[in-house]
């Protein structure tokens, strides 16, 4: 079964510095999506990413985050200066059609920063 | 806005107990309702979905009934397996169906 995969599982940085985290969406979805889940707390929408470029985003997605997608495969989320509010799990989904019918998660990368 | 709100856990049982995980929504229009699983490890998986009221999803097992007029979407399972420890979020699609609102998850484990 097609899956969106996501790299790496658990990442490591350091306060004010910038980190990317990468999904692979399967291959023939249109649409791309990034959520956080705070340790104890919900999963959040970040953002939507349609014909390359953004669709929709939250209140989260500030002037500190992008998303990218920089070839035909990766879709990118890049945080530039990261705080340590941002240590969460970070799951990347797709769908074809922009609903839920096919609407795909990775397994999460898990960002910690010290 | 749109909301979520399921029972906070961990919920434990024994195996082969009944299970019920409470969920209720605030929404305008109706949404889509969904039970998502998560195991140890892994993404979150679609475990089954209703689209409009008094429909049922059911999968594994696991079903949810869609009522309207108490805004929920229950999960139950009458008699749970070890293989079910996992967390499950309740979660809605909002009216232009393609972001997910979820809820915080609720942890299960099942003891032998």
């Amino acid at each position: 079964e097609p899956e969106v995969t996501q790299t790496p599982s658990h990442q490591v940085t350091q306060m004010g510095q910038e980190v990317i985290l990468r999904c692979v969406p399967i291959s023939n979805h249109l649409y791309f999506y990034w959520y956080r889940q705070i340790l104890g707390q919900k999963v959040e929408f970040l953002v939507s990413f349609y014909n390359n470029e953004i669709s929709e985003k939250s209140e989260i997605f500030d002037d500190q985050f992008s998303v990218e997608r920089p070839d035909g495969s990766n879709f990118t989320l890049k945080i530039r200066s990261t705080k340590l509010e941002d240590s969460a799990m970070y799951f990347c989904a797709s769908s074809l059609q922009g609903d839920f019918r096919s609407y795909t998660f990775g397994s999460g990368t898990r960002l910690t920063v010290v | 806005g749109d909301s979520v709100t399921q029972m906070e856990g961990p919920v434990t049982l024994s195996e082969e107990a009944f299970l019920t995980i409470n969920c209720t929504y605030t929404a305008t229009g109706y949404p889509s309702l969904f039970w998502y699983v998560q195991y140890p490890g892994e993404g979150l998986q679609l475990l089954l979905k209703a689209t409009k009221a008094d429909d049922k999803g059911s999968n594994k097992g696991f079903e949810a009934t869609y009522r309207k007029e108490t805004t929920s979407f229950h999960l139950e399972k009458g008699s749970v397996q070890v293989s079910d420890s996992a967390v499950y979020f309740c979660a809605l699609s909002d009216k232009r169906g393609d972001k997910i609102i979820f809820g915080k998850g609720t942890r299960l484990h099942i003891l032998p």
